[in-house]
């Protein structure tokens, strides 16, 4: 139980457009939903904490325009990079979370290079 | 902002000897939590222990905490090479709304066979 998928898991795209990452939570619903940026040999920085039918709260620096997130449902969430720029490729990792102070579940995140 | 710092922040080992890394925090807590994620893949959560617990065993895991020195280890007995991967401390604070997390550098863990 508790899985978590992301889609896609790898994507390349060109400087100017616009990517968007699904994370599902597959067997659970989610009542919050987070999402992570990890750079290479870095820990996880959270950019946003999302909440199902509610606007997403963005971590400080973390610009909500670019980064655009949706949490249409209890077991989906999407981020959408807008206008991607080479410094944006990351590894973006979102997790699911079914209560408070409870360990989220973590999806096998998705690797973006933007050249 | 991170607010755990992990030590060692790599740490290179036999097979059968045991690892152990440290976690130092800055604010109160309501939980601290230990993860594990191999290289390219997403976290995988290994064991939660709240702020008034001292010590906690999950099979080859064990967890101490000093919510005095605001610090945590993590020591895995008899390692295995599968057991080689990155591993994060996270602390859930203890006025955080929900369960919002926030991460240590982490350590690496190479277990050579």
């Amino acid at each position: 139980g508790a899985v978590v998928s992301q889609h896609p898991s790898r994507v390349i795209c060109k400087s100017g457009t616009s990517v968007k990452i699904e994370c599902r939570s597959l067997d659970f619903q989610a009542t919050t939903m987070f999402w992570y940026r990890q750079f290479p040999k870095q820990s996880l920085m959270l950019m946003a904490t999302s909440n199902e039918g509610s606007k997403a709260t963005y971590e400080q620096g973390v610009e909500k325009d670019k980064f655009l997130i949706n949490h249409a449902s209890l077991t989906l969430s999407t981020l959408t990079v807008t206008s991607a720029h080479p410094e944006d490729s990351s590894f973006y990792i979102c997790s699911a979370s079914t209560g408070n102070k409870n360990e989220q579940f973590f999806g096998p995140g998705t690797r973006l290079t933007v050249l | 902002s991170q607010q755990g710092e992990e030590d060692p922040q790599a740490l290179s080992i036999q097979e059968g000897e045991n690892a152990t890394m440290n976690c130092s925090y800055k604010t109160s807590i309501n939980n601290l939590q230990w993860y594990r994620q191999n290289s390219g893949r997403g976290l995988v959560h290994l064991i939660l222990i709240r702020s008034n617990e001292r010590e906690k065993h999950s099979g080859r895991l064990r967890v101490t905490l000093d919510t005095s020195k605001k610090s945590s280890s993590l020591l895995i007995t008899a390692s295995r090479a599968a057991d080689t991967a990155s591993y994060f401390c996270a602390t859930v604070a203890f006025w955080a709304a929900g369960n919002k997390l926030t991460f240590g550098g982490g350590t690496r863990v190479l277990v050579k066979p």
